[in-house]
């Protein structure tokens, strides 16, 4: 099975709001809405910020929200801050009951 | 609080065995599936596997199967990674995390800390 493919970086100002793309096929994205989100900050485990497509959890900023469109699931980060400066990943579950990660995309905050 | 906590660093030699373990507490160990994720130095996260600890059904991404053993002792609310033979490219952070919701496997909810495994002659 192939990675998810992500943009391998996206940069943004203070304020604004970026998307991030995250293109799977009719196996694995296109199939289910069983799309998650993760944030790492360098040197940390990864962070759930997304599930199943659109859902946040508990205590994520209301600043990230979740979309998908065919094969292609997107993160929307507003009101860009400092602190969002990490890389982020997407995940699906597939019709061969596993789970397949993006490549990841690293966001910079100009 | 729900936490997972994996033991420590490690340092092999190229053909050496290794089994590394992650520790749940906080949560019903048995209902939520447990899963292992590569993070090769520099580079994405990978999928390895994943298991239910409540009757050990286990689950492995085709890239891993094979090359990795996932275990776990309920008993001690436990799951593994192990190695029969590490090669230089196993060297890489591996986490644990747990699955989220319950009956599902795939989203993760709670990370590890991740070890560090280092294969090298």
């Amino acid at each position: 099975q192939s990675a998810l493919t992500q943009p391998a970086s996206v940069s943004g100002s203070p304020g604004q709001s970026i998307t991030i793309s995250c293109t799977g096929t009719s196996s694995d994205v296109g199939h289910y809405n069983h799309v998650s989100w993760y944030q790492q900050q360098p040197g940390k485990a990864p962070k759930l910020i997304i599930s199943d497509v659109s859902n946040r959890p508990s205590g994520v900023s209301n600043r990230f929200s979740g979309s998908k469109s065919g094969n292609t699931a997107s993160l929307t980060i507003s009101g860009l801050q400092a602190e969002d400066e990490a890389d982020y990943y997407c995940g699906s579950y597939t019709i061969s009951s596993t789970v397949v990660f993006g490549g990841g995309t690293k966001v910079t905050v100009l | 609080e729900v936490q997972l906590v994996q033991s420590g660093a490690e340092v092999k030699k190229p053909g050496e065995s290794l089994k590394i373990s992650c520790k749940g507490s906080g949560y019903s160990f048995t209902t939520y599936w447990i899963g292992w994720v590569r993070q090769m130095p520099g580079k994405g996260l990978e999928w390895m596997g994943i298991i239910y600890p409540g009757d050990s059904d286990t689950r492995y991404s085709p890239s891993f199967q094979g090359q990795v053993t996932i275990s776990a002792d309920k008993s001690i609310s436990t799951a593994y990674l192990q190695w029969g033979s590490l090669k230089a490219s196993d060297t890489a952070v591996y986490y644990c995390a747990k699955s989220f919701p319950m009956g599902h496997y795939d989203t993760f909810d709670v990370w590890g800390q991740g070890t560090m495994v280092t294969v090298s002659s």
